[in-house]
């Protein structure tokens, strides 16, 4: 069983650029959480997501970010007119249910974006 | 197996307490330990805790490591009705190619007025 696909590894964007970032749950799961880690930073919760469903987006910045997990395919950040304060690691975890109690939430290896 | 317990389950406060929330654990390739606070569907992210000792302080509240116990405190001070929340404590491990997040069943805290 694959665990959390995340790619790419590294993402390099001039200013301005458009990034995609693809996470793919491991198999049976359906719920999504991207996260930002910032150098000497915890994860940082973005958006959490289910199939074709945005949950709860409020760790999302109100430009430029927005983020998908249609019902066939990896869920995707998009993040527009990159700046170089997007350069971040961008990681995805999934679970097999919800993040009720008790519910192991696996991680990608992360993307890290580097806007020059 | 992997496990992390928090204690107490829940916790029914006034208005300007201080409460301490605990948060053990019995993992192999321990990474780091985190703290969140659940009002709706997602968690959000309060601290993370890597190295023994160090408080790290968010406002009124503020956490802290000990690797050697195995264990981790939050501290919340003169605590207000909007601290009402589960506040979930999680491991995460390094587990092969990926990063396994184990979770605690969680702390419910209610600030009463």
């Amino acid at each position: 069983n694959a665990g959390v696909m995340q790619n790419p590894r590294h993402l390099v964007r001039r200013r301005g650029q458009e990034a995609r970032l693809r996470c793919s749950p491991m198999k049976g799961h359906s719920h999504v959480y991207w996260y930002r880690q910032l150098p000497e930073e915890g994860l940082k919760f973005m958006v959490y997501l289910q199939k074709e469903n945005i949950i709860d987006e409020s760790g999302m910045p109100k430009e430029r970010f927005s983020a998908e997990f249609p019902k066939e395919g990896p869920s995707i950040l998009r993040i527009q007119q990159v700046v170089r304060g997007d350069s971040a690691a961008y990681f995805c975890a999934s679970s097999r249910s919800g993040t009720g109690l008790n519910t192991e939430a696996f991680f990608g290896q992360g993307t890290r974006l580097t806007v020059v | 197996e992997d496990k992390v317990v928090q204690s107490p389950l829940s916790l029914v406060v006034h208005e300007g307490d201080t409460v301490t929330l605990n948060c053990s654990y019995e993992v192999t390739n321990f990474r780091s330990l985190l703290w969140y606070k659940q009002e709706k569907k997602a968690p959000t992210f309060l601290f993370m805790l890597t190295s023994s000792g160090i408080e790290k302080k968010s406002g009124r509240l503020s956490s802290i490591l000990d690797k050697k116990e195995l264990f981790s405190i939050l501290n919340i001070t003169a605590t207000q009705t909007g601290d009402s929340a589960v506040y979930l404590c999680a491991v995460l491990l390094n587990a092969g190619n990926n990063r396994k997040l184990i979770w605690g069943l969680g702390t419910s805290l209610a600030v009463n007025p």
